[in-house]
């Protein structure tokens, strides 16, 4: 139990349509990092949160956006679904912004996203 | 680009063995390495944690690094059926802001 929720956990979308997910942390975990898990692949950055601020971003579109909330809850936006775009989304939360020193990351469920 | 490769598997043990699972990267700047362990449908799970050249052991988990050779290693002792998982290697990006996750290696631990 890593205290990170994520919903809704399935979603069946149609393809130019748009999405939100969620994610909801620990309080005290002010950043929060969105990670897209194609199928047979790792997990790929797409972009972080701190503070309610953009913090970093992965080799993603700008029709992927995300926002961070006060109270430790944050979504992602994917406009324009393509067939591409179904994957696993993970919200990874942690209470500082590094994971090049001692940072743990708390990974909720996940999301899997169907694009027809 | 960074990059960090793993053999895809499946990786196949007895009960009672050691998986020996191997990871290598591309950016010799990497500082931060990570291991985590995968069930099918679920999220990643860490596992081990390695900073400095050497080994690093929790319980019947040792990671290995080699960081002239760009080389991390986890062996898992004794493994168990519930083992069977797939294990992620990760490293740091540039920024430390963000973990590069390789495709992972699938491990089969038949009873």
């Amino acid at each position: 139990e890593t205290g990170v929720t994520q919903s809704p956990t399935h979603l069946i979308k149609t393809r130019g349509q748009q999405v939100t997910l969620r994610c909801s942390s620990q309080s005290g975990h002010n950043t929060v990092s969105w990670y897209q898990q194609a199928l047979g692949q790792g997990p790929q950055f797409i972009f972080q949160y701190y503070r309610e601020e953009e913090n970093g971003r992965g080799n993603f579109p700008p029709r992927f956006s995300g926002l961070q909330f006060p109270n430790y809850s944050s979504e992602l936006n994917v406009n324009a679904l393509e067939l591409d775009d179904s994957a696993l989304y993970l919200c990874a939360t942690s209470l500082g912004t590094g994971v090049a020193t001692n940072e743990k990351l708390f990974f909720g469920s996940g999301t899997q996203l169907s694009v027809l | 680009q960074k990059e960090v490769e793993q053999n895809s598997g499946p990786l196949s043990v007895p009960e009672g063995a050691i998986a020996s699972l191997n990871c290598t990267y591309s950016d010799r700047g990497s500082q931060s390495f990570f291991w985590y362990r995968q069930y099918s449908g679920k999220s990643p799970e860490l596992i081990m944690s390695i900073y400095s050249n050497g080994d690093k052991e929790d319980g019947r988990f040792t990671a290995q690094l080699n960081k002239a050779s760009q080389y991390v290693s986890l062996l898992i002792r004794d493994s168990q059926p519930s083992d069977s998982a797939t294990y992620l290697c990760a490293v740091n990006d540039e920024a430390g802001t963000a973990l590069i996750f390789g495709k992972g290696t699938t491990l089969s631990v038949s009873s």
